[in-house]
């Protein structure tokens, strides 16, 4: 059964700090990993999807990077912003058919300080 | 481009009353749909998929069902709800070839 992690739970830093999220997955059989950003009492907004052939997916001041020989994957946030407040989740995939069944971690809720 | 839409946004029920929360996408045709349940002090669980109309696969035995009664429209359904129920209630949806999944709003459902 695959298990995902995320670490650290929660983080704080100061505006314009550069930060680093963690995620780690048990089975390292996956298709892609995804990381989400949920604002407090809303949905989850996509990211960044990143395919288990790419080591690296960039959008904007955010990278994503994905070693699944050591099941891990990492988000990258450059220039932080209080706006980038949020929880940030990671998911895998579990496959059955066409259907793409995701397993999240726990989340990262992040806050950054003007 | 693609929009999924959810609602009610905000529900209370009281315990033993039924309950029926609609998710519709637009803007594709023949989506994987998904309900997940988000509870306090728990994760993203996964609760039904669907792939194509009249197909649901369930994760979880539980309290709830659901139904895919056309294409782009994804019903979840209780016909007596428990207080276990209470949580926040995300449909998603995505295609295949590996597409990213994206999810609605959220619909918060409280059981008094």
């Amino acid at each position: 059964k695959q298990e995902v992690t995320q670490i650290p739970a929660a983080l704080s830093v100061p505006e314009g700090e550069n930060l680093v999220l963690n995620c780690s997955f048990t089975d390292s059989a996956i298709y892609n990993l995804q990381w989400f950003r949920q604002d407090p009492g809303k949905g989850l907004t996509s990211l960044l999807l990143i395919q288990s052939s790419q080591r690296e997916q960039t959008s904007g001041r955010l990278n994503a990077s994905l070693d699944k020989s050591s099941g891990r994957s990492t988000l990258y946030i450059a220039a932080s912003q209080p706006g980038d407040s949020a929880t940030y989740l990671c998911a895998v995939p579990i496959s059955s058919g066409s259907a793409r069944q995701l397993t999240f971690g726990s989340g990262t809720q992040l806050t950054v300080l003007p | 481009s693609q929009t999924i839409h959810q609602w009610p946004a905000t529900l209370v029920q009281p315990v033993g009353s039924p309950l029926s929360l609609e998710c519709t996408v637009e803007g594709t045709s023949n989506p994987n749909l998904y309900w997940y349940r988000q509870a306090a002090g728990r994760g993203l669980q996964l609760l039904f998929y669907s792939v194509g109309i009249g197909q649901i696969s369930s994760e979880v035995p539980q309290n709830l069902s659901a139904s895919r009664p056309q294409d782009r429209q994804f019903i979840l359904s209780s016909k007596k709800l428990l207080l276990s129920d209470s949580g926040f209630y995300l449909c998603a949806w995505d295609r295949e070839g590996g597409q990213p999944q994206h999810f609605g709003d959220g619909t918060r459902l409280s059981i008094l």
